[in-house]
Parts: structure tokens; sequence; C-alpha cells
């Protein structure tokens, strides 16, 4: 069974550019979720696609934006990047209903 | 609104000892309730998920979590610690809709170090 899988696993850019961030679901799932997590901090939710529809969004800008495809693989797209979107960008996936999300290792993200 | 609350960002034991990683949440629904673990560099892995039925949960790794509906608590236990336990820790919750999951919400996690 292929695990969650995340490129790149490091980044670095500047303010004002754009990046995009990858995902690859574990097999057989078909719901993906993204969360930033700052330095000392716990992940908080970005938002999560089900069969390629967003499917609810936690407290983020519109700059940040993302995509499902019909594998179920996941991008994640932030437009304008400022210092403070520095961190870790977790991917996790599930098969929906109440079945757990099991992460990435992640890609981390500097802003210079 | 749904909140967790992680008593101390960091916690030292020694080998050997009992480990306890306190959780509280707030929840207007009853809430599925997860622990994490964080490794350096590493995603998160699941060691144990509450979601309905017994409230003693048993996890991975010999950890364990008591859901206690009175208190509002979580807390993580395993009764002999290992150097390999240290690691970052994250109590998570999540609303029960009618059985679907919805999306974690996390604490800010507390870090085990754990002395020789």
């Amino acid at each position: 069974e292929t695990g969650v899988t995340q490129s790149p696993t490091h980044l670095i850019k500047t303010r004002g550019q754009q990046v995009t961030l990858r995902c690859s679901s574990q097999s057989g799932h078909n719901t993906v979720s993204w969360y930033q997590q700052a330095l000392g901090q716990g992940p908080q939710f970005i938002f999560q696609y089900y069969r390629e529809e967003e499917n609810g969004r936690g407290n983020f800008p519109p700059r940040f934006s993302g995509l499902q495809f019909p594998n179920y693989s996941s991008e994640l797209n932030v437009n304008a990047l400022e210092l403070d979107d520095s961190a870790l960008y977790l991917c996790a996936s599930s098969w929906g209903g109440d079945q757990p999300q099991h992460f990435g290792d992640g890609t981390r993200l500097s802003i210079l | 609104a749904q909140s967790v609350t992680q008593l101390g960002s960091h916690v030292s034991v020694s080998e050997g000892a009992l480990v306890l990683l306190r959780c509280n949440y707030s929840s207007s629904v009853p809430p599925y309730l997860f622990w994490y673990v964080q490794y350096p560099n590493q995603g998160l892995q699941l060691l144990l998920k509450y979601t309905t039925g017994a409230t003693l949960v048993k996890g991975i790794n010999g950890f364990e979590a008591e859901f206690k509906k009175s208190e509002t608590s979580f807390h993580l236990t395993k009764p002999s610690a290992h150097m390999s336990d240290a690691a970052e820790y994250f109590c998570a919750v999540s609303p029960n809709y009618g059985g679907s999951q919805g999306n974690l919400i996390f604490g800010k996690g507390t870090k085990l170090s754990v002395k020789p």
C-alpha cells in the first residue's frame, strides 16, 4: 500500500511569488485535506477536497486555492506569497466517512 | 466552535517512567478524538482514535487514551517511556456530523523528552 507522498520536500520563494505544492493520495483514498503548520504550532486546516470538489475551508484567504484530480491527487496553490506563509504544508488523505486521515511528510516552504 | 487545549508544551520523563500527556476539548456535538505523533522532519502518524463505543482506546506503541465526557478530556498515557517515544504529540478533535469526520482541529502540541 502506497502512502501519502508530497513534493517537493523543501522550497524557497520570495515575497509576491506564486507556489504550487503537490500531493499523491494513499491508494484507494478519495478525500484530501491540506494543513498549514507554522513553527511551534499545531496544523491548521486550509481546505478539503472530496471527489474533485472543495468540501470545506478553514480561515485562509482566497489566495490559497486547490485542485483535486480524477486520480484523487491534489495541488495547493498559493499566490502573492507573504513572509507569514513560511510553514510546513501537510497533505492528508482518507476514505471519507469516519476513517482517519493519513498524513504525508509535508513540504517545508520558506519565504525570503 | 470546537477547540483543543494541550496542557504543557514540553513534558520530560525518565526512561521507564509513566507518560501522561493532557488534552481537553470543547465541542457542541459528540466529537471524534485523535492523538497523532510527529517525529522531526516528518508528517503526523496516527497513534489512536476515539469515535464511539469503549472509552478506553488502545493505540500503537503501547499508548492508550481514555475519553471522559464529564471532564471533556482525552489524556494520552503510556506505562513505561522508551527513548524512541521522544517526539511531538498532537491531540485533535473532529465534529461527528452523522458519522462524517470533517476537518481536524489540532492542539498546539506537547513535546515529549525522554531522559536515559
